[in-house]
């Protein structure tokens, strides 16, 4: 298993303005995720952060509205760039900490998003 | 692209009672299939995994597979008011995993 952080747990933001949120894992993994959960709504899948190289985005999510970063085996940041009220929403580090396909993911606790 | 299906609910059942969530999948070729729950503002957490059809036990939670169907269920006996909360279904993709929409259980007092 895994043990992750994320910081801020939530936080409250103005229109136009940008956030970043870090996630940290307790021990080295091949493969972390952000996942974006609006109320009441499923999980939703931002991106794959790779370490040493480009996130890898879904549909619908593009590097500049959402940079990450992932600058070693246990780390990784989520901006929230220009922010609008549709961004409110939780977000969500997930690890899988043996990439291989078919194993077992894990969550963050979250990060609570409010736009005014 | 891979499916998964589950009814949102929500699913109301009198404590004490088996609560029975089911979940259908698109890829005959899945291998393994996981439960999570997801309590209301909180993150989803791993409840049970499963790989071989069957049943698969652990504690009061019970996991079954039918590859030939496509279908995995999991089945919540002697339900307690704190089991209320959404259970999500996955399996596999490229990585990560594919995840269902997740359906809302009620364990009613």
């Amino acid at each position: 298993s895994a043990v992750i952080s994320q910081k801020p747990s939530r936080d409250i933001c103005q229109r136009g303005t940008s956030l970043t949120i870090q996630c940290q894992v307790d021990s080295q993994v091949t493969m972390m995720f952000w996942y974006r959960q609006q109320p009441g709504q499923s999980l939703t899948l931002i991106a794959t952060a790779n370490q040493g190289s480009e996130a890898t985005y879904e549909s619908g999510f593009v590097i500049d509205k959402f940079p990450i970063s992932r600058p070693n085996l246990t780390f990784s940041t989520l901006t929230v760039s220009n922010m609008s009220p549709e961004d409110s929403s939780i977000y969500l580090c997930s690890v899988d900490p043996t990439g291989v396909t078919g194993d077992t993911q894990y969550f963050g606790p979250g990060t609570r998003l409010t736009v005014l | 692209q891979k499916e998964v299906e589950q009814n949102s609910g929500p699913l109301s059942v009198p404590e004490g009672a088996i609560a029975s969530l089911n979940c259908t999948y698109s890829d005959r070729g899945s291998q393994s299939f996981f439960w999570y729950r997801q309590y209301s503002g909180k993150s989803p957490e791993l409840i049970m995994f499963i790989y071989s059809n069957g049943d698969k036990e652990d504690g009061r939670f019970t996991a079954q597979l039918n590859k030939a169907s496509q279908y995995v269920s999991l089945l919540i006996r002697d339900s307690q008011p704190s089991d209320s909360a959404t259970y999500l279904c996955a399996v596999p993709g490229n990585t990560p995993l594919v995840f269902g929409k997740g359906t809302r259980l009620s364990v009613i007092a």
